[in-house]
């Protein structure tokens, strides 16, 4: 069956380290998204990509990156880990831009200290 | 900017009635509107979307309604079970680029 992975499930780490989490999703779909979700608030979008080596910002970008090489991966790079950035981080994907579900991953936990 | 709510206090059902969560958005009319649920520790999963010229969707327990004139979207899980105990997000798109925007979840309680 198709799915969506994250790696790791969680992780703490200090204040100022480079962080990547992992996303790697067997649907073969073109695109994909990284959210964070905080209590309180709703899911919020950092990146999303349309295809390989297309990538674009989110409302919540500053501090993290991405890259697409293949359609599979979407490695999202914290540049100098902060406590702002303790969160949950979900990554989804799906088949199409506009009408089409998200199919998502399980999450990571990141503590930043 | 456009403002996506959800009641944020949970809501405790008895088993066996209808559950009816509500979503508002405001300042802008998306072109259609989805939910999901969400388990605890988990990732949210997709139910059901609705577009804007739909009234009503139903599958199986389920009903969204979307009322674009009210600027509000109702989500209906009629004969309730504990199983059904989750948080639901409300997600319409966005009005520039069809992302979505998701509401914080109401969190729902089946009680036997």
């Amino acid at each position: 069956d198709a799915e969506i992975t994250q790696s790791p499930r969680h992780k703490i780490t200090e204040t100022g380290r480079q962080v990547t989490l992992a996303c790697h999703q067997t649907w073969n779909h073109n695109n994909m998204f990284w959210y964070r979700q905080d209590l309180g608030h709703g899911l919020r979008l950092i990146h999303y990509s349309y295809g390989v080596h297309d990538t674009n910002k989110g409302e919540v970008s500053d501090g993290y990156s991405v890259s697409r090489s293949n359609t599979e991966d979407l490695p999202l790079t914290l540049e100098s880990a902060a406590s702002s950035q303790t969160s949950v981080y979900f990554c989804a994907s799906s088949r199409g831009q506009t009408y089409n579900e998200q199919f998502f991953g399980p999450g990571t936990r990141l503590t930043v200290l | 900017s456009q403002k996506i709510e959800q009641n944020s206090e949970a809501l405790n059902i008895q088993e066996g009635k209808t559950a009816t969560l509500t979503c508002n958005y405001t300042n802008y009319s998306p072109a259609y509107l989805q939910w999901y649920r969400q388990d605890p520790g988990r990732g949210p999963v997709f139910l059901l979307l609705i577009r804007e010229n739909e009234k009503e969707k139903r599958k199986e327990r389920l009903k969204v309604t979307f009322d674009t004139t009210l600027k509000q979207s109702l989500f209906h899980i009629t004969a309730s079970q504990p199983a059904d105990s989750a948080t639901y997000l409300c997600a319409p798109n966005r009005d520039s680029n069809y992302q979505l925007i998701w509401g914080a979840g109401t969190k729902l309680i089946i009680k036997p």
